[in-house]
This record gives structure tokens, C-alpha cells and sequence, in this order.
């Protein structure tokens, strides 16, 4: 079946460091979404790529869409403590595009 | 608060029992989701209704069925109860859902625990 995995699964950094998280899709996506959730709380919607080798930018955020569209990255430029939490990419189903499967996420957390 | 509103938040409750978690979708959206995510695990997702009708489907075992009303709020069912359905309930909500790209709004999260 599709599988949607991440990379690493745990990362611990100290404030300031940089961080990355990988995704890799076993299929093509049409589409890729990241979304983060904080300790306790509800994952939140981060952003969408659509096109192949997209690149979009959120202050400290960079995210990539792979040219293939079966990989995605997000990577965090100079953490602070407010970037802790899981952070999940997402993409639309093989077998029916509407439902949407997460990856199996990447937890941050960060060293003050 | 996101605007999908999601009961209870916590509920405790034994083997064997039945129990139905209520979503509200954000005002607008026509789709309800509902995924189950476990101790320190990721998003499964179990169902999908677009006003009214079952959209898709996930692993979601026979014991757990779902409906999405009129009124466009969604009810998880989930019956004969085991311990290994201890986990958190999230609900989410999209203006269409007819797609892969629809963002979802997700709910706080119903915390279901199975002594």
C-alpha cells in the first residue's frame, strides 16, 4: 500500500541550529502539505507545494517539493524553542485522492 | 481556537463499552475527516464524509463506524472497546474535500482512554 515516510523520526537540536526533515512518498503526490503540532496540541496547517522543485519560504521555514513529487523538505534555519513539536507532511491517497495520509512525522526538540 | 469543535475532550471508559466522539466542522466546510493517532505515533487516517456521503476510507476497523449529518457534524462510533484503542481522535475539516488539496482545519482532539 502507499507509504509516506520521514526522516529522521526524532531530532534534537540546540537553539540556533539548523533543522531538516525529510519526506518520501512511495508514489507520485499531485500535491504536499506539512503540517506541525505543538506538545499536547492539534496538528496546524503549514503550507502546500504543488509544482515540481517548488521552493516556498516562511520566514525561517524553507520547503521543497521534489522534481519527481515523491519527496518533499522542510528545513528550519536557526531554531528557537518555538519550533518544537512534530512536524508531518501529508499528501493525497493512491487509491482515492481525496482522502489525505500523513507521514509518520519528525519531533523536534530543541536545547535552550 | 480553529473552529472545529470537537467532544468530549477526554473520556475514560472500559473494555468491551461503546462510545461516540462528535465533530463540529469549521463553519463552510462541507468534509469531515477522522484520524486516530496513538502514544507518540502519526496521523492514521480511518474516514472521510463530503456533505453526507462516505468519501473514503482508511484502515478503520469493523467495530468503528461513522456518519456525517445533515447539519453537516460528524459522530465516530466505537464499539466493543479494547485496550489498544486508547488513543487521541482528531477531527478535521475542509471547505471541499473532493480532492487531495483541500488544507484540513483540525479539532483539540477527543482523548479516548480503555481501562
Amino acid at each position: 500500500g502507499q507509504q509516506v515516510m520521514q526522516i529522521p523520526q526524532y531530532q534534537h537540536v540546540q537553539e540556533g541550529e539548523d533543522f531538516t526533515t525529510y519526506c518520501n512518498s512511495s508514489t507520485t503526490l499531485s500535491n504536499i502539505q506539512w503540517y506541525k503540532q505543538r506538545p499536547g496540541g492539534h496538528p496546524v496547517f503549514l503550507i502546500q507545494l504543488v509544482k515540481s522543485g517548488e521552493v516556498k519560504k516562511q520566514k525561517r521555514l524553507t520547503f521543497q517539493f521534489g522534481e519527481a513529487k515523491k519527496n518533499s523538505s522542510l528545513h528550519i534555519t536557526a531554531t528557537q524553542t518555538t519550533d518544537v513539536g512534530t512536524y508531518f507532511c501529508a499528501g493525497p491517497g493512491y487509491s482515492s485522492a481525496s482522502k489525505i495520509i500523513f507521514g509518520s512525522g519528525t519531533r523536534l526538540s530543541i536545547r535552550p | 481556537d480553529s473552529g472545529v469543535t470537537q467532544t468530549p475532550k477526554h473520556l475514560i471508559t472500559a473494555t468491551g463499552q461503546r462510545v461516540t466522539l462528535r465533530c463540529s466542522p469549521r463553519s463552510g466546510d462541507l468534509s469531515v475527516y477522522w484520524y486516530q493517532q496513538s502514544l507518540d505515533q502519526g496521523l492514521q487516517f480511518l474516514i472521510q464524509y463530503y456533505n453526507g456521503e462516505e468519501r473514503a476510507k482508511g484502515n478503520i476497523l469493523e467495530r468503528f463506524s461513522a456518519q456525517q449529518f445533515p447539519d453537516l457534524h460528524s459522530e465516530l462510533n466505537l464499539s466493543s472497546l479494547e485496550l489498544g484503542d486508547s488513543a487521541l481522535y482528531f477531527c478535521a475539516s475542509s471547505k471541499t474535500g473532493l480532492s487531495g488539496a483541500n488544507v484540513l482545519t483540525f479539532g483539540a482532539g477527543s482523548r479516548l482512554t480503555v481501562l
